[in-house]
């Protein structure tokens, strides 16, 4: 089955700066990639998600990145600010049917200091 | 907008005991979902339902039941309580398409503690 590895587990950038969060996947049948951020005491929601037929994805300060050959996409956050600190989890999944099973990374817990 | 609710922010419970988590959603969703989360381990699927009345075992069943008796009900159930049941359930609910409508919407969680 599927397995989705995500790095780094914890990050720290300044206020105005980047970050970035790298995911691998194991299953060449996956097409469909969303991440989630988890802000405490709530439930994870989407942010931004791509597919499989494209290799970039941008939506205001978020973009994300797909490399199929390789197998790994990113989660790439310009200009970061506190209200972005939260966790994060990207994931995959086939979706060729509606009990494809979405796979989640273990998180990536983003701290933006002011 | 969706609303995604769980019966219960937080639970302490004894070993041994029934424990019934509720999840009900108001946007008509086919789909729904039971999570744990834990540290270091991601978000890892109990059990859904892709209808009323149909369930499928996730990645750790063992230990659990749901129950769909209505579209917009998904409950977990923890048949004999144990104390590496202590974590963070989540619910989720969907579209049953594989289309453009392919966002889960998450409840806040139901944190459970075993004693």
């Amino acid at each position: 089955g599927e397995n989705v590895e995500q790095h780094p587990s914890t990050l720290s950038v300044q206020e105005g700066d980047s970050a970035v969060i790298k995911c691998t996947y194991s299953d060449s049948a996956s097409n469909y990639f969303p991440w989630y951020k988890q802000e405490l005491g709530k439930g994870p929601q989407l942010i931004i998600d791509i597919r499989s037929n494209v290799g970039e994805k941008k939506d205001q300060r978020i973009a994300v990145t797909l490399n199929k050959t390789a197998k790994h996409f990113s989660l790439h956050i310009t200009e970061t600010q506190p209200e972005d600190s939260a966790v994060y989890f990207c994931a995959a999944t086939p979706f060729r049917t509606s009990y494809d099973k979405v796979i989640f990374g273990p998180g990536t817990s983003l701290s933006v200091i002011p | 907008d969706v609303k995604v609710t769980q019966s219960s922010r937080y639970l302490v419970k004894r070993t041994g005991e029934k424990v019934f988590l509720e999840c009900v959603q108001d946007m008509d969703h086919e789909n729904m979902f039971w999570y744990r989360q834990d540290p270091g381990l991601g978000l890892r699927l109990i059990y859904f339902s892709y209808d009323v009345k149909m369930k499928e075992k996730g990645d750790i069943p063992e230990g659990y039941s749901v129950s769909r008796e209505k579209k917009e009900r998904f409950s977990l159930i923890l048949e004999s309580a144990s104390t590496n049941q202590t974590s963070m359930y989540l619910c989720a609910s969907k579209f049953s398409s594989s289309g453009r409508d392919n966002e889960q919407f998450f409840g806040p969680g139901t944190r459970l503690t075993v004693l």
